[in-house]
């Protein structure tokens, strides 16, 4: 199946610090991306879906200007949580669909610790 | 919008027994049923889809049966080993785009 990766897959920052996380799919393009956030033993809830060229759909809720996302490229796609603070907290998991499938392949994760 | 339910929550069984996680969804328009694995601290993994034109798909252990008209499908996992132990999340789809996940199924292989 095809690849997506993430980095970093682990973070720790302080309060009002911002933090990146990258989302590549290695080895097909991906107009489009997904990112959800993750909360312990719970489900994966839908942040934003994040589109090669053009803006990013966020999900009712989720702050557009907190949770920065470009689509830069076909492969590549960034969030960054702004002036991140304890709440925010969380395992961020992204995906990409595969080429001629339905299928969504998930990145490893990142889990962001904010002190 | 698609409500999708998954029980049970948590399920262990004896190694070598069977599992089954079921879900059901809300909008009949959705067409794509997909199952993951996530292990701890890593992202879900594909273990099987199926798609609204097929009832059943059945790869080695694992199988996924689908009944449109009740709007429910099931995960079944036979022979299970203790490398099953995950939790498990279905989804629906309608696009291929928009996933809506269920709560998830934290599952217990006990050697």
């Amino acid at each position: 199946g095809a690849v997506v990766s993430q980095h970093p897959s682990r973070v720790i920052c302080k309060s009002g610090t911002s933090v990146k996380i990258e989302c590549r799919s290695l080895d097909f393009q991906a107009t489009t991306m997904f990112w959800y956030r993750q909360f312990p033993k719970k489900s994966l809830m839908l942040m934003a879906t994040s589109n090669e060229g053009s803006k990013a759909t966020y999900e009712q809720g989720v702050e557009k200007d907190k949770f920065l996302i470009n689509h830069a490229s076909l492969t590549l796609s960034t969030l960054t949580v702004t002036s991140a603070h304890p709440e925010d907290s969380s395992f961020y998991i992204c995906s990409a669909p595969g080429q001629s499938t339905d299928t969504q392949y998930f990145g490893p994760g990142t889990r962001l610790t904010v002190l | 919008g698609e409500n999708v339910e998954q029980h049970p929550s948590t399920l262990s069984v004896q190694e070598g027994d069977s599992a089954v996680i079921k879900c059901t969804y809300s909008d009949s328009a959705s067409n794509y049923f997909p199952w993951y694995k996530q292990e701890l601290g890593k992202g879900p993994q594909l273990i099987i889809d199926i798609r609204s034109n097929v009832g059943e798909k059945k790869d080695q252990r694992i199988a996924v049966t689908l009944n449109k008209t009740a709007k429910h499908f099931s995960l079944h996992i036979t022979e299970t080993q203790p490398e099953d132990s995950a939790v498990y999340f279905c989804a629906a789809s309608d696009t291929g785009n928009q996933f809506y996940f269920g709560t998830g199924t934290s599952l217990t292989v006990i050697p």
